[in-house]
């Protein structure tokens, strides 16, 4: 199976700042990669497809990039709402393996 | 507006049974995969099986092939996970979610989930 690995596994940071999530798969995935937002007692949001695709309604301060085994989400200017854990999930294989998460949390 | 609704859930016995149902509506759902995604509180998202709801096409995680079974019912618009002989790491959330790629094979190749509903929660403990 294909692992997916984050980092880091907890990031502080302040509202307007800019903040860069890695995730690297353990073989290629090309570009089937998604990243999700989830919060305490929700079910996760899907806001990116294809390493780079802004799902509809996802604000524009969320981008997506990467292809192969190393993945970025960046958001350019952290909102209040933005503290949340943060997934990516490659659906390269039908085994559709995520990564441990990011917790996103406030200085 | 896509709604999936998951029921069933509760405590269990090591070794024994559960069937977890999922009421899907809003979309046309013969298009698309419908999967199980569990998630044990606090704790990291596993995919757990998926089904092509048109073509009946199943896949399992490693982890529960030859416990699991998927299944729909397209009459009742339905999804259902039977979960046999579990253990104790098999306590989670499950949550029922709409893939995202349209005619997929759940079984060749990947999907994501675009919508999910609010779990079902599963304990298995003596």
């Amino acid at each position: 199976d294909i692992e997916m690995t984050q980092s880091p596994s907890t990031l502080s940071a302040s509202v307007g700042d800019r903040v860069t999530i890695t995730c690297r798969a353990s073989q290629t995935i090309t570009d089937w990669l998604a990243w999700y937002q989830q919060k305490p007692g929700k079910a996760p949001k899907l806001l990116i497809y294809r390493a780079s695709g802004l799902e509809t309604g996802v604000p524009s301060r969320f981008s997506g990039s990467g292809s192969g085994t190393e993945f970025t989400l960046t958001i350019s200017s952290l909102q209040p709402d933005d503290f949340a854990t943060y997934y990516c999930q490659q659906y390269y294989t039908y085994s559709n393996t995520f990564g441990q998460g990011t917790k996103l949390e406030i200085k | 507006e896509v709604q999936l609704e998951e029921s069933g859930g509760g405590l269990v016995q090591p070794g024994r049974s559960l069937r977890l149902s999922c009421e899907v509506s809003g979309f046309t759902f013969e298009d698309y995969g419908i999967h199980w995604v569990r998630q044990v509180p606090g704790k990291g998202l596993e995919w757990v099986s998926g089904i092509s709801w048109k073509s009946g096409n199943t896949a399992y995680a490693d982890f529960v092939k030859g416990r699991f079974t998927i299944s729909r019912d397209q009459a009742k618009n339905s999804l259902y996970l039977q979960m046999n002989s579990l253990k104790t790491e098999d306590t989670a959330l499950y949550y029922c979610a709409k893939g995202s790629i349209v005619a997929i094979t759940v079984a060749i190749r990947g999907d994501l989930f675009d919508f999910w509903g609010q779990g079902t929660m599963v304990t298995v403990s003596a």
